[in-house]
């Protein structure tokens, strides 16, 4: 069955210092993955996705993910924090071979304080 | 830019009766989803829609559930007969096609509230 784990509940972070939101999955095909994030009173909007080859992706608002297979991990990542990206962070994987429909992680929440 | 709108935020209803969760997906997408979260919990999928039929439906998508798109431009979520544990914030989607690596856009949600 295809899964996905994001083990923090929370992270918390300083302005200015990189950010790391951990996911990993299991899917029996190959892993379409994707990251998305919710602000307050707001939908979940897209920030980048993992399809095939680069391993490093560079998605919306300066964020980025690693793909590492041999882990199963889908990194989310932030070179410098701004406050502005205080959030939720979901983490989400569609079986390639599957009909569409998204599985989600719990969800962490990013904190960045000044 | 183009947005998924969803229509109450907000609806309070008594267990046993029925809502009707009303979702504008993005004018040229062909698909649509329901998903729902309940407080604390995972982000699930209920459903998904295409052609005036749904293509998957999740367990969680049982007989007190249905999905409707009754004009062109609306697509809706009725839950029949409300009981409390369908408590949760119900997020339409929709996409341009359904290919696995396209992604999804998500409305604001609507919060269900059953007492």
């Amino acid at each position: 069955a295809q899964s996905v784990a994001q083990p923090e509940d929370q992270v918390n972070v300083a302005e200015g210092n990189p950010l790391t939101v951990k996911c990993t999955y299991s899917v029996s095909g190959n892993p379409y993955l994707f990251w998305y994030v919710q602000y307050p009173n707001r939908g979940l909007q897209f920030l980048l996705k993992y399809i095939t080859g680069d391993n490093l992706v560079k998605g919306s608002y300066g964020f980025e993910a690693e793909f590492n297979k041999s882990q199963t991990s889908f990194h989310l990542k932030k070179p410098s924090a701004l406050v502005s990206d205080s959030a939720l962070y979901f983490c989400a994987v569609r079986d390639g071979g599957s009909q569409g429909n998204l599985i989600f992680g719990k969800g962490t929440k990013l904190s960045v304080k000044p | 830019e183009p947005e998924v709108t969803q229509t109450p935020s907000h609806q309070v209803t008594q267990m046993g009766q029925e809502v009707i969760l009303r979702c504008v997906p993005i004018s040229n997408h062909l698909y649509f989803y329901w998903y729902r979260q309940i407080l604390g919990q995972k982000v699930e999928f209920l459903v998904s829609f295409y052609n005036n039929e749904i293509s998957e439906k999740s367990e969680i998508f049982d007989d007190q559930f249905s999905v409707e798109r009754p004009d062109g431009s609306n697509f809706t979520l009725k839950i029949r007969s409300t009981k409390l544990e369908d408590s949760a914030m119900y997020f339409c989607a929709s996409s341009s096609d359904r290919v696995s690596y396209n992604e999804q856009f998500f409305g604001p949600g609507t919060r269900l509230t059953v007492l």
